[in-house]
C-alpha cells in the first residue's frame, strides 16, 4: 500500500518562530489532508490539498503531486499551535493512510 | 448536527466483555469510515461504508470486530470479547462524496472526537 513519511518527528519552537513540516508519499494520490490533533485527541482539518497551494491565516500548505510531497508552513507560531500534525493521503480507494505525525511544541 | 459525533467518549471494559461504539456522521454524508489510533501512532483504517453498504473491511483486525450502518446514517462498531490489545482511540469520519465521484474529485474526510477504549 501507499507509504507516508513525515519529518521531522519532533519540533520545538519559540513562540513567534516559523516552521516547515514535510510529508512524502510513495504513490499518486487523489486526496491529501493535513490535520492538527489537539491535546483532547480531536483531529482538526487544516487543509484538503491534493495539489497546489492554499493559505489560511498563519498557515499555508503546498502539495507538489508530481514529486509526491507536501509542505505545511506555520508562521509566527503560538503556544496554541502545539500538538501533533498529521498528513494523510488517499490513493483512490477512499481510505486515508496517515503518517506517524509530527509533534510540535511551541514555548512561550 | 454540525459535525461528526461519537459516543461514548470514554469506555472502560473488562477483558472478555463486548462493547458497542456509536458514530453519527455529518447529516447527508454518504461515506463513513472507522479508524483505530493506538497511543503515539497515526490513525489506521478499519472499515468503510458507502450509504449502508460496507465496501471495505480490510482493516478490521479480527473477526471479533464488526461494523454496521443499517440505514445509511448512524454506524456502530462492535467489538466482541475485548482484549487488552483492543485498547485504543476509535475514530469515525464521514465525507460527502460517493466512491466513484470521489475518485475524480477527491474525498475530504471530517473526523469525530473519538471514543477512548480501555480494556482492563
Amino acid at each position: 500500500g501507499i507509504q507516508v513519511e513525515q519529518s521531522p518527528p519532533d519540533l520545538i519552537l519559540q513562540e513567534g518562530a516559523n516552521s516547515t513540516l514535510r510529508c512524502n508519499f510513495s504513490d499518486s494520490v487523489n486526496n491529501l489532508q493535513w490535520f492538527h490533533q489537539n491535546p483532547w485527541g480531536q483531529l482538526i482539518n487544516l487543509f484538503y490539498i491534493p495539489s497546489g497551494t492554499k493559505q489560511n491565516g498563519r498557515l499555508s500548505a503546498t502539495t507538489v503531486a508530481t514529486e509526491r510531497y507536501s509542505l505545511l508552513y506555520i508562521s509566527s507560531s503560538q503556544t496554541t499551535d502545539s500538538g501533533v500534525y498529521f498528513c494523510a493521503v488517499d490513493g483512490a480507494n477512499s481510505k486515508l493512510t496517515f503518517g506517524k505525525g509530527i509533534t510540535l511544541s511551541v514555548r512561550p | 448536527g454540525a459535525g461528526v459525533s461519537q459516543s461514548p467518549r470514554y469506555k472502560v471494559a473488562k477483558r472478555g466483555q463486548d462493547v458497542a461504539l456509536r458514530c453519527d456522521p455529518i447529516s447527508g454524508h454518504v461515506s463513513l469510515f472507522w479508524y483505530q489510533q493506538a497511543l503515539g501512532q497515526g490513525p489506521e483504517f478499519l472499515t468503510y461504508f458507502q450509504n449502508e453498504a460496507q465496501l471495505d473491511k480490510s482493516g478490521l483486525p479480527s473477526d471479533r470486530f464488526f461494523a454496521e450502518r443499517p440505514e445509511g446514517s448512524v454506524s456502530t462498531l462492535k467489538i466482541q470479547r475485548t482484549q487488552q490489545e483492543d485498547s485504543a482511540v476509535y475514530l469515525c469520519a464521514s465525507s460527502s462524496l460517493a466512491t466513484l465521484t470521489a475518485w475524480f474529485l477527491g474525498n475530504e474526510q471530517f473526523f469525530g472526537p473519538g471514543t477512548r477504549l480501555t480494556v482492563l
